[in-house]
């Protein structure tokens, strides 16, 4: 178990309507990341957060955002979605004392 | 800049035998080198980890690696395979330039044949 918490595991939902992926990184860890998995394109980065704010920018579409709470949880909005989304979005956190990152169990987003 | 090549995309072994997975990076500052491993429909969890101390690193589950800056290279190694080895396998650099940037290789898929 990582500490990384992702909600929710899978979700399934239909063209053009929108979605939010939650992640809680491990105790103490202040920088969050989001990745997307497929299999044509492989593990991208998309969003970096430290702290709140945003610290580095990726392959994020226009249609996605993402922030961090105080609480310094994150979410992953993505909207207008298209089958192309369909993919798993993981959520990494890190100390950023050596970046070594630390991995959730990821969200399998399906787009019908 | 910063890259890693991972220069196998796919790795069959047979169980029991030598694996080697290849990693080449470059970097403008002294990286930390990373390998992480994924089985299907699995997060990626840390196998080892290189921050500038020894340069032959130990990992889990039997795997280590040896940091060779001549050659730029983070080569994933382990004796012996076992079927439960097989997944995929990232090789990661990370450099720290005002925060840290995170780079992925592409992935190697370790094949374990019985």
């Amino acid at each position: 178990d990582s500490g990384v918490t992702q909600t929710p595991k899978h979700l399934i939902t239909a063209t053009g309507q929108r979605v939010t992926l939650r992640c809680s990184p491990r105790s103490g860890d202040l920088s969050v990341y989001w990745y997307q998995q497929s299999l044509d394109q492989g593990l991208q980065f998309l969003i970096q957060y430290y702290n709140g704010e945003e610290r580095a920018k990726g392959n994020i579409l226009e249609r996605f955002s993402a922030q961090q709470f105080p609480d310094l949880h994150s979410e992953l909005n993505l909207s207008s979605l298209e089958l192309g989304d369909s993919a798993l979005y993981f959520c990494a956190s890190s100390v950023e004392v050596s970046g070594e990152l630390f991995f959730g169990e990821g969200s399998r987003l399906t787009v019908l | 800049a910063q890259s890693v090549t991972q220069l196998d995309s796919h790795v069959s072994v047979s169980e029991g035998t030598p694996v080697l997975l290849r990693c080449n990076y470059s970097s403008s500052y002294s990286p930390s080198l990373f390998w992480y491993v994924q089985h299907p429909n699995k997060g990626l969890q840390l196998l080892l980890k290189y921050t500038s101390a020894a340069t032959l690193v130990k990992g889990i589950n039997g795997f280590e690696a040896e940091f060779k800056k001549s050659e730029t290279s983070f080569h994933l190694t382990k004796p012996s395979a076992h079927m439960s080895d097989a997944a995929e396998y990232f090789c990661v650099v990370s450099e720290r330039t005002g925060g840290f940037k995170t780079i992925f290789g592409a992935g190697t898929r370790l094949f374990v044949k019985a």
